[in-house]
């Protein structure tokens, strides 16, 4: 399976910060990434696909980038809405994996 | 709009067998475009993907490896739902347990609301 890694953890950001989440792959997956949000208690929400194509709905502050095995996703203005934890997960390979998650909370 | 509505016991016995599932409404399962999975998620393993079906002029199944020997993956077309089944359960299968539609962009863009599933005796 391709491992995928973030960094950090754990990310304490204020409103109106900007962050920046990465993920890194084990082998090249092109651009076959996603990232999600998930809140306490609910599914995971795609945000971004295909590394750096947002998905319908999601407001502009949020964007991806990167190929192969480097990827980032950055939240430009940190929204009280924003606070939760992100994954990224590449799909070149049918069997999906994901990072294990960076909780953005609040400073 | 797609919405997936999951259902199935939340206690499962060690060795018995784990059965969840997955009705579809605004989607079909027989779906082309589409394929049918469940993830589960702990604190010990993340959000784990299980496996997949879909159909593509005929039916496929995709396992991972972890669960390969254990797992089933069905599609029924008369109730528009699918099911999961993993037997010999123990613990460690303890964990949230989704079903998520795998969309045009090749994401989990549709849910299900989850199912925490307990292994005790």
């Amino acid at each position: 399976d391709i491992q995928m890694t973030q960094s950090p953890s754990t990310l304490s950001a204020s409103v109106g910060d900007s962050v920046t989440i990465t993920c890194r792959a084990s082998q090249s997956i092109s651009t076959w990434l996603a990232w999600y949000q998930q809140k306490p208690g609910k599914a995971p929400k795609v945000l971004i696909y295909k590394a750096s194509s947002l998905e319908g709905g999601v407001p502009s502050r949020f964007s991806g980038s990167g190929s192969g095995t480097e990827f980032s996703l950055t939240i430009t203005g940190l929204q009280p809405d924003d606070f939760a934890t992100y994954y990224c997960q590449q799909y070149k390979s049918f069997s999906k994996t994901f990072g294990q998650g960076t909780k953005v909370e609040i400073k | 709009q797609v919405q997936l509505q999951q259902s199935g016991p939340g206690l499962v016995k060690p060795s018995q067998t784990l059965s969840l599932t997955c009705g579809i409404s605004g989607d079909s399962v027989s779906s082309d475009s589409a394929a049918w999975n469940w993830i589960r998620q702990s604190p010990s393993r993340g959000l784990e993907w299980l496996g997949r079906t879909y159909y593509r002029s005929k039916w496929y199944n995709d396992y991972a490896i972890s669960v390969k020997s254990r797992i089933v993956i069905n599609a029924d077309t008369s109730k528009n739902q699918f099911s999961l089944q993993l037997n010999s359960v123990a613990p460690e299968d303890t964990a949230m347990y989704y079903c998520a539609r795998d969309g045009p962009m090749g994401t989990f863009d549709y849910w299900g609301q989850g199912t925490l599933v307990s292994v005790s005796s």
